[in-house]
């Protein structure tokens, strides 16, 4: 059963940082590119950051490029994400997915919970 | 960037009715777009890729159409548990998710 696990989500002030992680489990890692996706309360989907297999290409919205950074470690089955200068707006359930063939989101985790504020 | 517009925000139907969603694309987006549902503190899930490819264990009901900018999602009879809120994905260019349809029993 394929499986995924978001975790390291919390309150946090406005400038500082923090890491979300996501363990996978019940298929290979290494053959999926993966994705980060968060939800601000009560509105809608919003992709945050995709990485290929071998994480050697990241992509990003404008919304947090130059603040977020996609990682992932095969060798563990993780997937990773360094959230920087965190701003208010990025408080919001964050959700790592599973990319079929590249493309579409087939199997997500439960989400973590990020809060920014003061 | 590829904007994408969903249409209705909310909808209100009865059990046993046709439900349609919409999805248009700011441009031609060759049916890479996909459908999810997620119910209230749930994740969301797929249901359909590709504009018109059903998700192994998604219900018969559950179909997709569309083509260049225009695409739609159908339940060819509304049942219970499809009460949610459904979301449209392009993944032609970057991936870019519709803002949502809430679907409510009438």
């Amino acid at each position: 059963e394929v499986q995924l696990v978001e975790s390291g989500g919390g309150l946090v002030q406005p400038g500082r940082s923090l890491k979300l992680s996501c363990a996978a489990s019940g298929f290979t890692f290494s053959n999926y590119y993966m994705a980060w996706v968060r939800q601000a309360p009560k509105k809608g989907l919003e992709w945050v950051a995709t990485i290929s297999t071998s994480g050697s290409r990241t992509y990003y919205p404008d919304s947090v490029k130059g603040r977020f950074t996609i990682s992932r470690d095969n060798a563990k089955s993780s997937l990773y994400l360094q959230m920087n200068s965190l701003k208010s707006e990025d408080t919001a359930t964050y959700y790592c997915a599973r990319l079929e063939r590249y493309n579409w989101m087939d199997a997500w985790g439960q989400g973590a919970s990020v809060t920014v504020s003061s | 960037d590829i904007q994408m517009t969903q249409s209705p925000s909310f909808l209100s139907a009865s059990v046993g009715d046709r439900v349609t969603i919409n999805c248009k694309a700011s441009q031609n987006i060759n049916k890479y777009l996909d459908w999810y549902q997620q119910k209230h503190g749930e994740a969301p899930k797929l249901l359909i890729y590709n504009t018109n490819n059903l998700q192994t264990g998604i219900p018969s009901r559950f179909s997709g159409s569309g083509s260049g900018t225009d695409y739609t999602l159908t339940i060819s009879s509304l049942q219970p548990e499809d009460v949610a809120t459904y979301f449209c994905l392009q993944h032609s260019s970057r991936w870019t998710f519709g803002g949502g349809t809430k679907l409510e029993l009438k």
